[in-house]
């Protein structure tokens, strides 16, 4: 069983569009995390929520914008995306603290056109 | 910064047959943990183990387990009576004592047949 969902699984958007990717998560965890990752590649990460505050930025394009409006629930708000932002989009949470283990979710594929 | 390699890019094994998956990282940090997940076809990416540097004892989780070589900076994972279920692509990551950023090798994708 998925600990972490995510929704959509699958989201296919134009490059003008607006949409969000959910994230959820009902573990009590305080720390929860974006991941991007292209096929055959590791996870690269993008953003680091502990305690509902921004805590990472890896330097993320301003068109990707995270939000954490609980602990329970991350989103992450899509705008202006380009075709190199097609991608599987891996959400995870832990413990906060450091070190600990991360929980991912099935993530959501994402496709520009 | 932190660098996690992974040198076998594909491995095979055949069921109930034992395979070592390699990984090797480079820190001047005395303290860290080292992971192993495992992302299947299916695509959840899944913790099969977790070591902590100032502990000597390898770790062990059923049938998976490291030889940890701090000297080395070796963190290799061993994987006993494969099972078909274990197909997957394997990380090695490397995450600094108090941080919550892993660092992750590019996987090393393992095919376990009949």
């Amino acid at each position: 069983d998925t600990e972490v969902t995510q929704t959509p699984k699958h989201l296919v958007m134009g490059m003008t569009n607006k949409k969000s990717l959910k994230c959820e998560q009902h573990m009590g965890h305080r720390a929860m995390y974006w991941y991007k990752q292209k096929a055959k590649k590791p996870p690269e990460l993008m953003f680091v929520y502990s305690y509902e505050k921004l805590s990472i930025n890896e330097s993320v394009p301003s068109r990707f914008s995270p939000e954490c409006p609980n602990s329970s629930l991350l989103n992450l708000h899509l705008h202006a995306l380009q075709p190199e932002d097609s991608a599987l989009y891996l959400c995870a949470s832990s413990r906060a603290g450091g070190n600990q283990p991360q929980h991912f979710g099935d993530g959501t594929r994402l496709s520009i056109l | 910064a932190q660098t996690v390699t992974q040198s076998q890019p594909e491995m095979s094994v055949q069921e109930a047959e034992t395979v070592t998956l390699s990984c090797t990282y480079d820190t001047s940090e005395n303290n860290y943990y080292l992971f192993w997940y495992k992302q299947p076809p299916s695509r959840q990416m899944i913790l099969v183990i977790r070591q902590e540097a100032y502990k000597q004892q390898n770790a062990t989780e059923n049938r998976f387990s490291v030889n940890f070589q701090k000297a080395a900076k070796s963190f290799s994972l061993k994987i006993s009576d494969s099972q078909l279920g274990d197909t997957a692509m394997y990380f090695c990551a490397f995450e600094n004592s108090g941080y919550s950023t892993l660092t992750f090798g590019k996987g090393t994708m393992l095919l376990v047949s009949p």
